[in-house]
C-alpha cells in the first residue's frame, strides 16, 4: 500500500513547454485533488474529483487540465508553462469522511 | 466566503512547553476542520480533526478545541519536542454540489527552540 505516489519530484520547463504531472492512489479512494503551493503560503486547490470520469475546477484552474479515466490516476497537464506556475504541487486522495492523504509533492520551476 | 486564516505566522517556544497555534474560519456551515503538520520537501500530514458537533478533541500530545461562536479553532501541542518544528496548517472541508474541498489558511510555522 503506498497511498498517494507523485512524479516527478522536481522538474524545470521553459517558458511554453508543456508537461503532465502524474499522481497515483492505490486505496480505491474516490476523491482526488489537485493543490499548489506557493512559497510561505497555504495550498489552493486547482482542480478535483469526485470519481472516475468526473472532474471539476477549483480555485486556480486556469492553465491547468486534468483528466480521471480511472479510479487510481489523476494526471495535471500543463499546456503552456509559465513563471506564474512555479511553485510545488500537491496531489491528495479522500475518501469520503475522512482525513486526506498527500503525496509527497511535485517542485516545478518555469524559467 | 471561503477562507481559513491563521492570526500569527510564526511561532516559537521553547522545547518541553506547550504551544498553542490559533485560526480562524469564516464559512459558518463548514462543519469538519482538520489540522496539518509539514515538515520541510514534504507534503501536509494529518494531525488531528473535529467535527461541528464537537468542541474539544484530544489525540497523542495534541489537542483540538473548536468555537463555533467565534468562528475559531486552536491546536494544543503539548511537551513541544524538536520534531514538532514545522508549519502547521488549519483546513477546512466546504461541501459544493456533493463534492468535498478542502480549503486551507495560510500556515503557522513552529519553532521549537533548545
Amino acid at each position: 500500500n503506498a497511498g498517494v505516489t507523485q512524479t516527478p519530484k522536481f522538474r524545470i520547463l521553459k517558458i511554453g513547454q508543456s508537461m503532465t504531472l502524474q499522481c497515483t492512489q492505490d486505496m480505491n479512494h474516490n476523491y482526488m485533488y489537485w493543490y499548489r503551493q506557493d512559497p510561505g503560503m497555504g495550498l489552493k486547490l486547482i482542480y478535483y474529483s469526485v470519481g472516475a470520469g468526473i472532474t471539476d475546477k477549483g480555485e486556480v484552474p486556469n492553465g491547468y487540465n486534468v483528466s480521471r479515466s480511472t479510479t487510481e490516476d489523476f494526471p495535471l497537464r500543463l499546456e503552456l508553462a509559465a513563471p506564474s506556475q512555479t511553485s510545488v504541487y500537491f496531489c491528495a486522495s479522500v475518501q469520503r469522511g475522512r482525513g486526506y492523504t498527500f503525496g509527497s509533492g511535485t517542485r516545478l520551476t518555469v524559467v | 466566503g471561503e477562507s481559513v486564516g491563521l492570526h500569527l505566522p510564526t511561532l516559537s517556544v521553547q522545547e518541553g512547553d506547550n504551544s498553542i497555534i490559533n485560526c480562524a474560519y469564516s464559512n459558518s456551515a463548514s462543519d469538519y476542520f482538520i489540522w496539518y503538520k509539514q515538515e520541510s520537501g514534504k507534503g501536509p500530514q494529518f494531525i488531528i480533526d473535529i467535527r461541528s458537533n464537537m468542541d474539544k478533541r484530544q489525540g497523542q500530545r495534541v489537542t483540538v478545541l473548536l468555537n463555533k461562536t467565534v468562528k475559531h479553532l486552536s491546536l494544543q501541542i503539548a511537551a513541544t519536542q524538536p520534531g514538532d518544528s514545522a508549519v502547521y496548517f488549519c483546513a477546512e472541508i466546504l461541501e459544493i454540489q456533493g463534492a468535498q474541498k478542502l480549503v486551507f489558511g495560510q500556515g503557522t510555522r513552529l519553532t521549537i527552540n533548545p
